[in-house]
């Protein structure tokens, strides 16, 4: 089966602490992104990347790093600078040129701080 | 700054009845928008991709497009309780589609 897979599932983080979320892709998809989504609200980008040992910051970058070694993977770290309590981490990929082409979605790490 | 406007409901609509759901936007050089569907605690699914004047249909599904007045609606007809989820708009920004502004989403509930 094609698609996103990301883990864990569910994130505790105590405070001070970094943690590093995966999300891995099998569909050969050049670009790759993480979002944030806090309670009741859309998706706000963290950073994404079109090519393998490239990538940019999103909208909400800071208290967070990211690295693109290898095509089928884009994990990110949240370092303890990052304060927002508790989010739903979604990374996302598609493949690039010929038109729209989708985002699609892994399904998600929930992200709690102790 | 750009901006994608949703009101958050919830839009509380009987089952077999036509929901509509609106987006509006700041830029008016936007062209094209998607519309995501996610259910609670899952992550978005592509529904609906609009990118000219008008409507598109697919399914129980009508995306209507209005470039003049800024606004993108999704229609859902003969709504079933399977429908209630929350329903993103989203549009490319920083040229071509490698990047999505989302609005906050509107909730929907199907009550039979």
């Amino acid at each position: 089966d094609g698609g996103i897979t990301q883990s864990p599932k569910y994130l505790f983080r105590k405070e001070g602490q970094n943690v590093t979320l995966s999300c891995e892709q099998n569909l050969n998809h050049d670009a790759m992104y993480w979002y944030r989504q806090d309670p009741g609200q859309g998706l706000r980008l963290i950073y994404y990347s079109q090519i393998v040992n490239d990538f940019q910051k999103g909208d909400i970058a800071e208290g967070y790093s990211v690295s693109r070694e290898k095509k089928e993977s884009f994990p990110l770290t949240v370092t303890s600078a990052q304060k927002n309590p508790t989010a739903f981490y979604l990374c996302a990929s598609r493949t690039t040129g010929g038109g729209y082409n989708e985002q699609y979605f892994g399904p998600g790490t929930r992200h709690t701080v102790l | 700054q750009k901006e994608v406007e949703q009101n958050s409901g919830p839009l509380s609509v009987p089952e077999g009845a036509i929901a509509s759901l609106n987006c509006t936007y700041s830029d008016r050089g936007s062209q094209s928008f998607f519309w995501y569907r996610q259910y609670s605690g899952k992550s978005p699914e592509l529904i609906m991709f609009i990118y000219s004047n008008g409507d598109k249909e697919d399914g129980r599904f009508t995306a209507q497009l209005n470039k003049a007045s800024q606004y993108v609606s999704l229609l859902i007809r003969d709504s079933q309780p399977s429908d209630s989820a929350t329903y993103l708009c989203a549009a490319p920004f920083g040229g071509g589609y490698n990047k999505l502004i989302f609005g906050a989403g509107t909730r929907l509930a199907v009550h039979p």
